[in-house]
């Protein structure tokens, strides 16, 4: 059964960047076609895509936030990571690590992690 | 445009059929999956590739894409169906894109 969580800081000061690390236990990351997706949810609202990365390294990332996002992997501890720079009141929201099945022009997320608070605040 | 257009919120009684529709230009010539979100959880994969159900989601769930809308239908709809519901298509140009969600009330 494979299982993500994420883990980081719940409280990150404004203009600081955002660190979040997801485990993944019961698939290794290195090997099959699966992606690992970054996905945000602020209090309320809609869910939004963050970027994603690839088991070679490659990543994708949502245009509206491609300036301040890094995406990574480290296959030898099965995880992935996140960070996104500058941040600021906006990007308060729940994160999660999600699990990505892409192929060709469709794609879809079919394993998430519970989600991780962030809150940006002085 | 990519844009996902849902309604923000559709009601059902105990038993019928909800439709909770997703709009989008040309939507039907792009493959449409659907989350399903209870309150404090995370998203559940409910439908992909349009029309196909993950293993353990009732048969009572069920999806359409055609023209510039696609719709999930929850036949015989029951109270533990309550929850919000996403759909989410890929598009070329901006990749991901989400709708902004319907909310499913079951009374």
């Amino acid at each position: 059964q494979v299982q993500l969580q994420e883990s980081g800081p719940g409280l990150v000061k404004p203009s600081q960047t955002l660190s979040l690390t997801c485990i993944v236990s019961g698939v290794s990351i290195g090997v099959g076609s699966d992606y690992w997706s970054w996905i945000r949810q602020p209090a309320g609202k809609g869910l939004e895509w963050i970027g994603r990365v690839f088991s070679s390294g490659s990543t994708s990332y949502n245009p509206s936030l491609r300036s301040r996002v890094t995406v990574s992997i480290d296959t030898s501890k099965n995880q992935f990571s996140l960070k996104l720079s500058s941040v600021s009141a906006a990007d308060t929201a729940v994160y999660y690590c999600a699990r990505e099945a892409k192929v060709v022009t469709s794609n879809w997320f079919d394993t998430w992690g519970q989600g991780t608070p962030v809150t940006v605040s002085s | 445009s990519s844009d996902l257009t849902q309604p923000p919120s559709v009601s059902v009684s105990p038993g019928q059929t909800a439709n909770i529709t997703c709009s989008g230009d040309k939507l039907g010539d792009k493959y449409v999956c659907w989350y399903q979100q209870k309150p404090g959880q995370s998203p559940v994969l409910v439908m992909y590739q349009d029309i196909r159900r993950p293993s353990g989601i009732p048969e009572r769930f069920s999806g359409s894409n055609s023209g510039n809308t696609a719709t999930l239908t929850i036949s015989g709809t029951q109270a533990m169906d309550e929850a919000d519901y996403y759909c989410q298509t890929w598009d070329r140009s901006t990749d991901v894109v989400f709708g902004g969600g319907t909310k499913l009330t079951v009374l």
